[in-house]
């Protein structure tokens, strides 16, 4: 069965305080993995595609990163406004398999 | 940039009604998706449409219809609501059908059912 899960379930960092999100993935025949941001109330708001391992992306403080069974979301310095709740999921043929996500906080 | 737009925002309703859920998209995607969001169980897909005139099932479909009205709007209705049925539900749409495809979502509609 296809599968993508999320760990940690909650972060707490400080500003500035860089640390890593991780995905790992059971998904037959993985056609791209992506990365999405979810704020309170809102819907996601996607980040990144990933489509084979060894393939890196980054968008200001946020660099995700893929291998064969997982993926890393890396933040580096991260700021208030980088609290929300980070979302991956899994491309399998014509869906999206979404994890649970990482509920991010940033104490400034 | 409207983008995915979903209509009511917020909907209460009382177990045995029905309801429509509205959703346009003006990106000219020409597939689209219904899911629903529960706590610690991640997103869910309901029905999707991988273009105008057809429509499948997902992985939780029962309970729901849906309608592809046109290229840009998608709608899900629920004929007799339940209690289980209350949810956050989430409309998305992506150019093409297909798993290399990033889907790009509204803002959902809460919808509680007493």
């Amino acid at each position: 069965e296809d599968q993508v899960t999320q760990s940690p379930e909650a972060l707490r960092l400080q500003e500035g305080e860089s640390s890593s999100l991780n995905c790992s993935y059971t998904v037959s025949g993985l056609r791209g993995l992506f990365w999405y941001r979810q704020d309170p109330g809102k819907g996601p708001e996607f980040l990144f595609t990933l489509y084979s391992a060894g393939e890196e992306k980054e968008k200001e403080r946020l660099k995700a990163t893929l291998t064969k069974k997982e993926s890393f979301l890396h933040i580096t310095a991260p700021k208030p406004e980088d609290s929300a709740t980070y979302l991956c999921a899994g491309g399998a043929t014509n869906k999206l398999i979404f994890g649970t996500g990482t509920l991010l906080a940033v104490q400034p | 940039n409207a983008g995915v737009t979903q209509t009511p925002k917020f909907q209460v309703l009382k177990t045995g009604q029905s309801m429509t859920l509205q959703c346009a998209q003006d990106m000219n995607h020409n597939s689209m998706y219904w899911y629903r969001q529960d706590p610690g169980m991640g997103l869910r897909l309901i029905y999707y449409s991988a273009s105008e005139g057809t429509t499948d099932k997902g992985e939780v479909p029962n309970g729901y219809n849906v309608s592809r009205l046109n290229k840009r709007e998608f709608s899900l209705r629920l004929e007799s609501a339940a209690p289980s049925q209350t949810s956050v539900y989430f409309c998305a749409s992506s150019p093409r059908e297909g798993a290399y495809q990033p889907q790009h979502f509204g803002d959902g509609t809460r919808l509680s059912i007493l």
